[in-house]
C-alpha cells in the first residue's frame, strides 16, 4: 500500500539536544511538507520541498533543518536551537504533477517530548 | 494573505443528530478549500475538497460542505452523526496560484455522545 510513513512515533530527548524525525513516502509525490502541531493552534508549515535537492523555509522555520537528497525521504532535525521543540510533527506529500490541487497526504506523526 | 477562522473549538452533540461545522476564510485571490479530519494521535485525512464547479461538495463518511462565495464560508455538515465520527476537523484554503501555502484553520473537536 502507498502511503507515507513517520518514525519514531513517539520521542523523548533531553533539552540541548538535536533530534531527527524520519518521513518516507512511495506515493512517488514531488512535494513533501513538514508541520507542527500544537493545541489550539492548528498546523504550522515549517519547511517544504517541491524537489530533489531543493527547500524553502515555512512560516517557523528556525530551530529546524531539513534535507532532501532522495525523492522519497525529507527528514527534519530538531535543534537545539529551537526554543520549544516539544510538540505533535506531521510529514505530508503532494502529487505536484498535472492538475495541482493541492491536496496534501499524511503522515501518522510524531510526538516529540523534550524533559 | 490568506486566513482560516473556525468560530468554535469544540462542538459537542448526540448520536444521530445532525452538525455543523463553520469554516470562514479570508482572501482577496481564488482559493481552493479543504476539510481535513483528524483522529486521536493519528495524521491528517482529507474528507472532501472544493476546486470550483458545483459549490455543494460531498466527501467522504457522509459529510458535506457548502461553499458559499459572498460569506466566504465553507461549513461543514452532517446529517447525522456516529460515534466515530468524534475527532478534530480541520478547514484549510491555499491559493490559486501557490497551492504550497495551505493555511489551516485552528481545528473544531467535535465530540459524539451516544
Amino acid at each position: 500500500d502507498g502511503g507515507i510513513t513517520q518514525s519514531p512515533k513517539y520521542l523523548f530527548r533531553k533539552e540541548g539536544q538535536n533530534v531527527t524525525l524520519s518521513c518516507e513516502q512511495n506515493l512517488n509525490h514531488d512535494a513533501m511538507y513538514w508541520y507542527r502541531q500544537d493545541p489550539g493552534q492548528g498546523l504550522r508549515l515549517i519547511y517544504y520541498s517541491q524537489i530533489v535537492n531543493d527547500f524553502q523555509k515555512g512560516d517557523i522555520a528556525e530551530g529546524y533543518s531539513v534535507s532532501r537528497e532522495k525523492k522519497e525521504s525529507f527528514p527534519l532535525t530538531v535543534t537545539s536551537a529551537q526554543k520549544n521543540p516539544t510538540a505533535f510533527y506531521l510529514c505530508a506529500s503532494r502529487n505536484s504533477q498535472g492538475a495541482n490541487t493541492g491536496e496534501l497526504f499524511f503522515g501518522e506523526g510524531s510526538r516529540l517530548t523534550v524533559l | 494573505a490568506q486566513s482560516v477562522t473556525q468560530l468554535d473549538s469544540q462542538v459537542p452533540v448526540f448520536e444521530e443528530a445532525p452538525v455543523e461545522l463553520r469554516c470562514n476564510y479570508s482572501s482577496s485571490v481564488s482559493v481552493y478549500l479543504f476539510w481535513y479530519v483528524q483522529y486521536p494521535n493519528q495524521g491528517l485525512q482529507l474528507l472532501l475538497k472544493y476546486l470550483s464547479g458545483s459549490t455543494l461538495v460531498k466527501g467522504i463518511n457522509g459529510f458535506e460542505a457548502e461553499f458559499n462565495k459572498s460569506q466566504t464560508s465553507f461549513h461543514l455538515r452532517k446529517p447525522s452523526v456516529h460515534i466515530s465520527d468524534t475527532a478534530e476537523y480541520f478547514c484549510a484554503v491555499s491559493p490559486l496560484e501557490n497551492t504550497d501555502k495551505l493555511i489551516f484553520g485552528t481545528g473544531t473537536r467535535l465530540q459524539v455522545f451516544p
